[in-house]
């Protein structure tokens, strides 16, 4: 089955600076790839998401990068600002049963 | 709107008892599903409902049970608490599971259980 990595567990960055959060995968065929935002005492929420037919993807301050090949993908925030500390999710979706393995998790904090 | 609800927020058991954790959508979703989330591994699948009347096993079904009792709620009962199954429990609902390129999980806020 599929399994998900994700680092580092925890990065702390100034704020304006970019941040970078990534993620391995071991099965080839998942085509998903969300990543997911969640702040203290609240369940995760959606933020951007990628599939496999698709290298990136941007929305404002927020991107995903994809490598198929090496199976990894990236979240890049830039100009962090100090609503971004958050803990973030990557996934990936297995293609046999559409199930979402998610990562550990990264820890953001972005320092004043 | 209210998107999806758990409750209780929070529950306390002695091992060996039983409770259900109740979710609810109010967003029309075909599918629902029940994590556990633990410090340092993320989210992993307990059961899930692709749609109204079918209910799976996800990645860690051992000690529990569901019941997808409407297209609205999806239930999750432990039979028999143990000290491993302390955790927080998220419910979450997507429009359609399995759904080709992904579709997105929206999620309640989540049930902090501790089993003494």
């Amino acid at each position: 089955g599929e399994n998900v990595e994700q680092h580092p567990s925890t990065l702390s960055v100034q704020e304006g600076d970019s941040a970078v959060i990534k993620c391995t995968y071991s099965d080839s065929a998942s085509n998903y790839f969300p990543w997911y935002k969640q702040e203290l005492g609240k369940g995760p929420q959606l933020i951007i998401d990628i599939r496999s037919n698709v290298g990136e993807k941007k929305d404002q301050r927020i991107a995903v990068t994809l490598n198929k090949t090496a199976k990894h993908f990236s979240l890049h925030i830039t100009e962090t600002q100090p609503e971004d500390s958050a803990v973030y999710f990557c996934a990936a979706r297995e293609d046999s049963n559409y199930q979402l393995i998610w990562g550990a998790g990264t820890k953001l904090i972005i320092k004043p | 709107n209210a998107g999806v609800t758990q409750t209780p927020k929070f529950q306390v058991l002695k091992t060996g008892q039983s409770m259900t954790l109740q979710c609810a959508q109010d967003m029309n979703h075909n599918s629902m599903y029940w994590y556990r989330q633990d410090p340092g591994m993320g989210l992993r699948l307990i059961y899930y409902s692709a749609s109204e009347g079918t209910t799976d096993k996800g990645e860690v079904p051992n000690g529990y049970n569901v019941s997808r009792l409407n297209k609205r709620e999806f239930s999750l009962r432990l039979e028999s608490a143990a000290p491993s199954q302390t955790s927080v429990y998220f419910c979450a609902s997507s429009a359609r599971h399995g759904l080709a390129g992904g579709v997105e999980q929206f999620f309640g806020p989540g049930t902090r259980l501790t089993v003494l």
